[in-house]
């Protein structure tokens, strides 16, 4: 595609349910990022995948919080036993290159936890 | 610790006017300055982008202004429009291990009054 595409662009869950988002990145990109956006705040960084190396976790907020990326294209976020205080945004972005160059996001997954 | 420190949280600017927005950094590994802008229900969309061996890059109203000793980077909108209504957020990068990933100021979100 020509941008990086996230699903689903919502979701709704009860508490304590296990949710999965997903990110296509653009074709080619190697460094994959998801962030976590809530509500009128900055954006921050939960996990950070780089070609075939392990995965920068340091990020993740809790051990309910996982990751994976298959085949150095598509990844999945887990959040399992969902609390409402992981209601927010989850954005997804890609960039060709690690580190500095340019990263394209995606639009984001609204999560909300009721 | 916040890496990456943003300035001001908002701010109001008439239309004409000149929006200066301001980030200071700690990690002197850091070697590439993106801005990035976000509308509602929008991923952030990179603006504008700077390395440490120029002091200055202006890409049409948009500059940004760097100062390597004192580990500062600002935005600077010229001829502000209300179409720049937005929340910009500053990021940093660098080479190498955990500075691979952008790392983001809290944002500023700028209202231009028409």
């Amino acid at each position: 595609g020509a941008g990086v595409s996230q699903s689903p662009s919502n979701k709704v869950t009860e508490k304590g349910k296990d949710v999965e988002l997903r990110c296509d990145p653009i074709s080619g990109h190697t460094a994959l990022y998801w962030y976590r956006q809530s509500l009128g705040q900055g954006l921050e960084f939960l996990i950070y995948f780089q070609g075939n190396s392990a995965p920068d976790k340091s990020g993740l907020p809790s051990d309910r919080f996982s990751a994976e990326r298959t085949g150095g294209s598509v990844s999945t976020l887990t959040i399992q036993r969902t609390q409402q205080e992981d209601s927010a945004v989850y954005l997804c972005a890609s960039s060709y290159l690690p580190g500095n160059t340019e990263a394209f996001f995606g639009q984001g997954t609204r999560l909300t936890v009721v | 610790q916040q890496q990456v420190k943003q300035s001001p949280q908002s701010l109001i600017v008439q239309k004409g006017g000149i929006s200066i927005i301001n980030c200071a950094y700690e990690n002197t590994a850091f070697d590439y300055f993106p801005w990035y802008q976000q509308f509602p229900g929008k991923g952030p969309a990179l603006l504008i982008a700077i390395r440490p061996d120029v002091s200055e890059k202006k890409e049409g109203r948009f500059t940004i202004s760097f100062n390597k000793s004192a580990k500062q980077f600002s935005l600077h909108i010229m001829d502000s429009q209300p179409g720049d209504s937005a929340t910009y957020f500053c990021a940093a990068s660098g080479s190498g291990g955990s500075n691979y990933k952008l790392t983001f100021g809290k944002g500023t979100l700028l209202t231009v009054n028409p």
